[in-house]
């Protein structure tokens, strides 16, 4: 089946531009997450949706960042007023929200959207 | 302050032998451990996972141990093949839905 989906795969834009991502979970899929991967570094949590209310945005660098997912399904990412330090690999990930244990546990990834701020 | 860590950033191992990938991690709370590969230009897949009532799971080639006492995991590939270079993340969360928290990575090389 189709995987989780992510577009622009590349985003090049100058400082003070906005931004959106676009996220496609995986169908029946209702958590959906957002992370952040810098160079040498692991993902980093930004926000959490279940269902169409985010259920965690504590990762949010700061109210630039929004993010949107208004029929809980896909998902935006928002970035006002872009700095060269929002420079990243924006991942979304989806997972099955009741699940408990075993690998209905594990969330999976999009291919991911490589910011460019100039 | 890291909740998980990956102390080695590379590892580099002959094809066929055995690969060990480590992980430790600070949070008491957290439940459930996986590891993702990632090769570049693409998003972490899923690999393996375990919760923490148990201490090992296996999957083929790849085996995740869990030492809870030592709050340390690791991940074993037998025998390590050529297509498994690529970046491994070990992850953790707590119970539900929570988040992931991400160790920065290792980077595994198989040697022909």
């Amino acid at each position: 089946g189709a995987g989780v989906s992510q577009t622009p795969s590349n985003k090049v834009t100058e400082k003070g531009k906005y931004v959106e991502l676009r996220c496609d979970p995986i169908s029946g899929h209702t958590a959906l997450y957002w992370y952040r991967q810098s160079l040498g570094q692991g993902p980093e949590f930004l926000i959490y949706f279940q269902g169409t209310g985010a259920a965690d945005d504590s990762g949010l660098p700061n109210d630039r960042f929004f993010a949107v997912r208004p029929e809980g399904s896909v998902s935006t990412l928002k970035i006002q007023r872009t700095e060269r330090g929002d420079s990243a690999v924006y991942l979304c990930a989806s997972s099955l929200r009741s699940a408990t244990s075993g690998s209905g546990r594990a969330q999976y990834f999009g291919p991911g959207t490589r910011l460019t701020v100039l | 302050d890291q909740q998980v860590k990956q102390n080695s950033p590379s590892l580099s191992v002959q094809e066929g032998r055995i690969s060990i990938l480590n992980c430790d991690y600070t949070n008491s709370m957290f439940d459930y451990f996986l590891w993702y590969k990632k090769y570049p230009a693409e998003g972490p897949t899923f690999l393996i996972s375990i919760s923490s009532i148990k201490d090992k799971n296996e999957d083929g080639r790849f085996t995740v141990f869990l030492n809870k006492s030592a709050k340390h995991l690791s991940l074993h590939i037998v025998p390590s093949q050529p297509g498994d270079s690529a970046v491994y993340f070990c992850a953790a969360r707590d119970s539900g839905n929570t988040p992931l928290v991400f160790g920065k990575g290792t980077r595994l090389s198989v040697i022909a």
